[in-house]
């Protein structure tokens, strides 16, 4: 099976900042990737598919880069509803994996 | 607008069997493959299974394979996970997850999951 490595497990940052979470698969994925957002006691949702395209409805401060084996996804001004957790999936292949999850918190 | 009600879930002894099942409205279900997704307490995503929008074709992950069971009935627009030989590590919220593209034939996945129930809790203990 594929594995996807996200780094940082988790972060600090304050409203304004600009944030980068990195997610790294095990092989060459193509753009194959999606990102997801998590809050606690809810349900992920959709944010980037296809490694760059904005879900609709997702406000354009997220952005999402990279092809190959090496993926970005970055808020460019962190608001206070964008404190969650966040997961890289591969959609390349079955098994399909996550990553471990990236934890935004309030500095 | 798209809606995914999971049920089924309860507290079950190791080595006993759950069914879930999945409720869904608001789209054509039978045109969508459709997945299960689980999140042990206090962990990260972990993606279980996936049937074809026909009901052909299954994949499952490497820690439920000949234990879990994914099926759809495409007449009623509802999604079942029998889970057979449950184990301690097989506690979690389990969700319901459409995939992105409509009528999608693998063998590789399609471009994400769109729309996630809110889950039911399945507990494994004695």
């Amino acid at each position: 099976a594929i594995q996807m490595t996200q780094s940082p497990s988790s972060l600090s940052a304050s409203v304004g900042d600009r944030v980068t979470i990195t997610c790294r698969a095990s092989q060459d994925i193509r753009n194959d990737l999606s990102w997801y957002q998590q809050k606690p006691g809810k349900a992920p949702r959709v944010l980037i598919y296809a490694a760059s395209s904005l879900q609709n409805g997702v406000p354009l401060r997220f952005s999402g880069s990279g092809s190959g084996s090496d993926f970005t996804l970055s808020i460019s001004s962190l608001q206070p509803e964008d404190f969650a957790t966040y997961y890289c999936l591969q959609d390349f292949s079955y098994p399909r994996t996550f990553g471990q999850g990236t934890k935004v918190e309030i500095k | 607008q798209v809606q995914l009600v999971e049920s089924g879930g309860g507290v079950v002894q190791p080595g006993g069997s759950l069914r879930l099942s999945c409720a869904a409205s608001g789209f054509t279900f039978s045109n969508y493959g459709m997945n299960w997704v689980r999140q042990a307490p206090g962990k990260g995503l972990e993606w279980v299974s996936f049937i074809q929008f026909d009901g052909t074709t299954e994949y499952y992950g490497a820690s439920v394979k000949g234990r879990f069971t994914i099926s759809r009935d495409n007449s009623k627009n509802t999604l079942y996970l029998q889970m057979n030989s449950l184990r301690t590590e097989d506690a979690a919220v389990y969700f319901c997850v459409k995939d992105w593209d409509d009528f999608w034939r693998g063998p590789a996945p399609s471009n994400g999951l769109d729309y996630w129930g809110q889950g039911t809790l399945v507990t494994v203990s004695s």
